[in-house]
């Protein structure tokens, strides 16, 4: 199994430009998640998906959105991107009855300049 | 609303000393706890959890952490540091009810000086 996967690995944006970050997971979990990593501010939840065909803000999502296009993938979409939107991404699902417990993907690198 | 506080930003201890990682949380509702660590330039991956039943929970790496309901903390222990310990570690809170969402602290970086 490869657990939760993230791509790409790393991107560079000029500001205004418009990407797509895929996160797709192998272990048949209900939910899965959007969150942002910031210096000091750990972990902040974007936008999330309680099961296939829902979605639902977070704490941050503006200038985001998501598609949960089946169990598996869940996108989180870049519109216009900003300088703010510089962060690491890390997409995590979860499924296991009542554990609450979530695996991460590895993680993808944006830098919008 | 539940909200966790880690208290240090950074640690650092000698090489075979004692981690002391401290976590206090708030939820309105019987809390399950965790504690994630991150390598760098890696995901977070979970090191140990409370959800019911014993207050002291043991993880992997021989890291452990005690429930205490009284003073609202799930502090992380490990009895002597290793090098390879070296790591963010993440506390985080998610109310038992039916939804699993996740409130996580601002994370500590542990340093181990040799």
């Amino acid at each position: 199994n490869a657990g939760v996967t993230q791509t790409p690995k790393f991107q560079v944006l000029k500001t205004g430009q418009s990407m797509t970050l895929q996160c797709a997971q192998d272990m048949n979990h209900n939910s899965m998640y959007w969150y942002r990593q910031d210096p000091g501010m750990g972990l902040r939840l974007i936008y999330y998906s309680a099961s296939e065909g829902t979605t639902d803000k977070g704490e941050v999502p503006n200038g985001y959105n998501v598609s949960r296009l089946n169990k598996r993938e869940f996108s989180l979409r870049l519109e216009s991107a900003a300088p703010s939107q510089t962060s690491v991404y890390f997409c995590a699902s979860s499924g296991l009855q009542g554990s609450h417990e979530q695996y991460f993907g590895p993680g993808t690198r944006l830098t919008v300049t | 609303a539940q909200s966790v506080t880690q208290l240090g930003s950074h640690v650092s201890v000698s090489e075979g000393a004692l981690v002391l990682l401290r976590c206090n949380y708030s939820s309105s509702v019987p809390p399950y706890l965790f504690w994630y660590v991150q390598y760098p330039n890696q995901g977070l991956q979970l090191l140990l959890k409370y959800t019911t039943g014993a207050t002291l929970v043991k993880g992997i790496n021989g890291f452990e952490a005690e429930f205490k309901k009284s003073e609202t903390s799930f502090h992380l222990t490990k009895p002597s540091a290793h090098m390879s310990d070296a790591a963010e570690y993440f506390c985080a809170v998610s109310d038992s009810g039916g939804y699993q969402k996740v409130t996580f602290g601002t994370g500590t970086k542990l340093q181990v000086i040799p």
